[in-house]
């Protein structure tokens, strides 16, 4: 089995509100991903969890809050969102971090009001 | 930071016709890996491959990692097969660098 599974598929929210975004693998995999996605743009790395241990922020504001409660499980925390902040938010995981095939999720397409 | 070039930008073909997606990167690379974004957003898993060649039923992959560069070929293009194609390739470090992408649009 090769799937990652995301929820919700759409969400829509306003500046003040605060959501959160989940992303689930059962590959045993020990690396996670959250990845942004403007239009017509490739996907851009935000956050990397190896071992369920943060890794690599790549200097991604404060009001995206990512948390990894397990090894199968990995959050992204919203709160005060800018419009701006609107696309698709995609997850990954591989066997480890650095190495191995990455396997996306479906993603969650975000609006922002 | 690694630089990959992904060439045609967009490419449009009628169903059934061959075509050959390029992807140039400026470093020597450990993973390689292309994509297949449909419009829904979803990237799917094409090749897995850093180096040498693969084939998947009528897509085909080759990478010269000696010589920076990896094509996908595609034959007999179907509609299903529109879409984006990314390729992405991750040097010593944890990163995926992803290129811009190759928009294919396949006609009926």
């Amino acid at each position: 089995d090769t799937e990652v599974t995301q929820t919700p598929k759409h969400l829509v929210m306003g500046m003040t509100n605060k959501k959160s975004l989940k992303c689930e693998q059962h590959m045993g995999h020990r690396a996670m991903y959250w990845y942004k996605q403007k239009a017509k743009k490739p996907p851009e790395l935000m956050f990397v969890y190896s071992y369920e241990k943060l890794s690599i922020n790549e200097s991604v504001p404060s009001r995206f809050s990512p948390e990894c409660p397990n090894s199968s499980l990995l959050n992204l925390h919203l709160h005060a969102l800018q419009p701006e902040d609107s696309a698709l938010y995609l997850c990954a995981s591989s066997q480890l971090q650095g190495y191995n095939e990455q396997f996306f999720g479906p993603g969650t397409r975000l609006t922002v009001l | 930071g690694i630089q990959v070039e992904q060439s045609p930008p967009d490419l449009i073909l009628q169903e059934g016709a061959n075509s050959t997606l390029r992807c140039n990167f400026s470093d020597s690379v450990n993973n390689l890996q292309w994509f297949h974004q449909n419009p829904w957003g979803q990237l799917i898993n094409l090749f897995y491959i850093p180096s040498g060649t693969k084939q998947n039923g009528r897509l085909s992959a080759t990478t010269v990692a000696t010589e920076r560069y990896s094509l996908l070929y595609i034959s007999s293009s179907q509609t299903t097969d529109s879409g984006v194609y990314f390729c992405a390739v991750r040097t010593s470090g944890s990163r995926l660098t992803f290129g811009e992408g190759t928009q294919l649009t396949v006609n009926p």
